[in-house]
């Protein structure tokens, strides 16, 4: 069991690429969401899905795309990089009742 | 808006209790109130939550007001390894499970 895994660890890219950060859960949970933290503050919700098929915007959730085709996976695309992005991005998950939510252990983004 | 308030900074010796206050005046009914932690730059950590009954676990304590509009969260025996930034969140218990963080507590234990 290993709960919510994320990748990569670290990233660098350049302004204007694109990518995308991988989430992982192994713990069949509806729900999963996607966070960013900036230095000194507490984290910020992007997007998240509550099901399969469906996702919806969070707080943040500007420059970023996502999408829910299984259960298991929840990536986080990156259209086109902006310094702004800068940031460290969580993973989270869980069931939608009785919602203790799993944290992965974080992307760490730098945008040159 | 942030739902809960909480002081930015506290420290605890090594072996005390370690108290966390949170206020969260405007709180409804169908929300719970719900403590997070993050140990260095890693991702939260679940602690405990609670409606209106105190609540314990094996990490902490949760005392919940008779009015819901403020808590404690009680490590009654914190340790170095519980230096960290505690979050005090409010939520339905049921739906999306967006979390709202603030800016939490740093607890530093002292040795």
């Amino acid at each position: 069991n290993a709960g919510v895994t994320q990748t990569p660890k670290f990233q660098v890219l350049k302004t204007g690429q694109s990518m995308t950060l991988q989430c992982a859960q192994d713990m069949n949970h509806e729900y999963m969401s996607w966070y960013r933290q900036d230095p000194g503050m507490g984290l910020r919700l992007i997007h998240y899905s509550v099901g399969a098929g469906i996702t919806d915007q969070g707080e943040v959730p500007n420059g970023y795309n996502v999408s829910r085709s299984t259960t298991e996976d929840f990536p986080l695309r990156l259209l086109s990089a902006a310094p702004s992005q800068t940031s460290v991005y969580f993973c989270a998950s869980s069931y939608l009742v009785g919602a203790e939510a799993f944290f992965g252990q974080g992307t760490r983004l730098t945008v040159v | 808006d942030a739902k809960t308030t909480q002081p930015p900074s506290m420290d605890c010796a090594e072996g005390r209790a370690a108290n966390l206050p949170c206020n969260h005046s405007t709180i409804s009914g169908n929300e719970y109130v719900y403590w997070y932690r993050q140990i260095h730059s890693q991702g939260p950590q679940y602690i405990i939550h609670g409606l209106k009954n105190n609540e314990t676990n094996e990490m902490a304590s949760l005392i919940i007001t008779e009015d819901r509009k403020s808590s404690t969260l009680i490590l009654p025996h914190a340790t170095l390894r519980d230096t960290a930034v505690y979050y005090c969140i409010v939520n339905p218990l049921t739906g999306a499970n967006n979390l709202f963080f603030g800016t939490g507590t740093r607890l530093t234990v002292i040795p």
